[in-house]
């Protein structure tokens, strides 16, 4: 079963930052977060990933608490085209499958 | 850009009848997996092959299932008698290693199965 929680759906108006909450309390030391997207029926598809520091790439940024126990994935300035829902999955580094929860569905409007 | 690529996007077939679903993972990457979606829930872990075997399976993934890497470009899924209950949308993923390397899944746009 998926070990984190999600709110079910989000708004964010196109231009603004959208901010995913993720609580991940249980979270082992040794258990990355990992933010993957589902734009409609499509392929899932990678967004970023992280241990313990903030991260950021060209997509998102990701902000992980001191204590590990959640996170928040920041898409700076939503468009459109990040209506989707969104998913935060933490598993051990040597993983062989992810674990999807329902996610967020984040609905961005113009 | 490299991507996963998946045939037929979409099949029906007839309860109790073979079907195979074909992935050309990215050229480089090493880890093949297969996810299934049934419509309206949750993306599901069916397997994961490294170097010509299964190196893990869900509890989906029964006798009615295999998979195979017949060249050194395609990875299948073969349900052996198709129930109702296998209609889906089966994705296909690949990494290029294990691990932290492994991070980062690149699926595929999935193929979609209607099981009459």
């Amino acid at each position: 079963d998926a070990k984190t929680t999600q709110p079910t759906s989000m708004d964010c108006a196109e231009g603004r930052a959208a901010n995913l909450p993720c609580n991940h309390s249980t979270i082992s030391g040794n258990e990355y977060v990992y933010w993957y997207r589902q734009i409609h029926s499509q392929g899932p598809q990678y967004i970023i990933h992280g241990l313990k520091n903030n991260e950021t790439n060209e997509m998102a940024s990701l902000i992980i608490t001191e204590d590990r126990k959640s996170s928040t994935l920041i898409l700076p300035h939503a468009t459109l085209r990040d209506t989707a829902v969104y998913y935060c999955i933490v598993s051990p580094p040597g993983f062989q499958k992810l674990v999807f929860g329902t996610g967020t569905r984040l609905l961005v409007s113009p | 850009e490299p991507e996963v690529t998946q045939t037929p996007s979409h099949q029906v077939t007839q309860m109790g009848q073979e079907v195979i679903l074909r992935c050309v993972p990215i050229s480089n990457h090493l880890y093949f997996y297969w996810y299934r979606q049934i419509l309206g829930q949750k993306v599901e872990f069916l397997v994961s092959f490294y170097n010509n075997e299964i190196s893990e399976k869900s509890e989906i993934f029964d006798d009615q299932f295999s998979v195979e890497r017949p060249d050194g470009s395609n990875f299948t899924l073969k349900i052996r008698s198709t129930k109702l209950e296998d209609s889906a949308m089966y994705f296909c993923a690949s990494t290029v290693g294990r691990g932290l390397a492994g991070g980062e899944l690149f699926f595929g746009e999935g193929s979609r199965l209607t099981v009459l």
